[in-house]
């Protein structure tokens, strides 16, 4: 696609509730990223992907974080039993392989959780 | 741990130069970057910097002191548009990014 996209774009759920959250990369980008960023402050990296590999998942604040790329291109994140310190700015971004070349981030999807 | 620190919010008039300073501690080091975010928006790239030195794009240019864990972004001839807040980001390891808490920059007239 010409951008990277993501969603839904906005997301209010219950806590206990499970969520899933889809990004769209540009579709020429090997690498996915995924970002938890929260007001005011920087993204945090959460995990990336190379193709359908996940090299690092260190970011992932509890095991009920898991993140998806099944056939290297869509991707899903999804928080389990979700709890209302959860809520944030969830971005993706997608690049080249290469680490020389930017991120291009999408429009992020603001999970809510009450 | 891993670290990166820059001011909070920074002021400057229309026309005028601001520096961005952005110091890290990082277990490893594979590439700084520097974002724009407007707010409400995605961050986007501005720069990249692997090597110690000053690399120049247009308004915008980015410094790189390796030894000295140091950054710092420098923005040109102020336009208000510029008004945004500004990501310092390094490449970690493997691909493993870590981002500042970002600089709120205002411009004024």
């Amino acid at each position: 696609g010409a951008g990277v996209s993501q969603s839904p774009r906005y997301k209010v759920t219950k806590r206990g509730q499970d969520v899933t959250l889809r990004c769209d990369p540009i579709s020429s980008h090997a690498t996915l990223y995924w970002y938890q960023q929260a007001l005011g402050q920087g993204p945090e990296f959460l995990t990336y992907f190379n193709y359908e590999a996940q090299p690092d998942k260190s970011g992932l604040p509890s095991d009920r974080f898991s993140a998806e790329r099944p056939e290297g291109s869509i991707s899903t994140l999804t928080i389990q039993r979700t709890e209302q310190r959860d809520s944030a700015m969830y971005r993706c971004a997608s690049s080249n392989l290469e680490r020389t070349n930017e991120q291009f981030f999408g429009p992020g999807t603001r999970l809510t959780v009450l | 741990g891993q670290n990166i620190d820059q001011p909070t919010e920074m002021t400057a008039t229309e026309g005028a130069i601001v520096q961005i300073n952005c110091t890290y501690q990082t277990s490893g080091f594979n590439g700084l970057f520097w974002y724009q975010q407007h707010a409400g928006e995605a961050p986007t790239f501005l720069s990249y910097n692997v090597l110690d030195g000053l690399e120049e794009k247009g308004r915008f240019s980015s410094f790189l002191s390796r030894s000295k864990g140091y950054s710092y972004l420098l923005l040109k001839e102020l336009q208000m548009k510029d008004s945004a807040s500004y990501l310092c980001a390094v490449d970690n390891y493997g691909q493993n990014f870590v981002f500042g808490p970002g600089t709120r920059l205002s411009v004024l007239p």
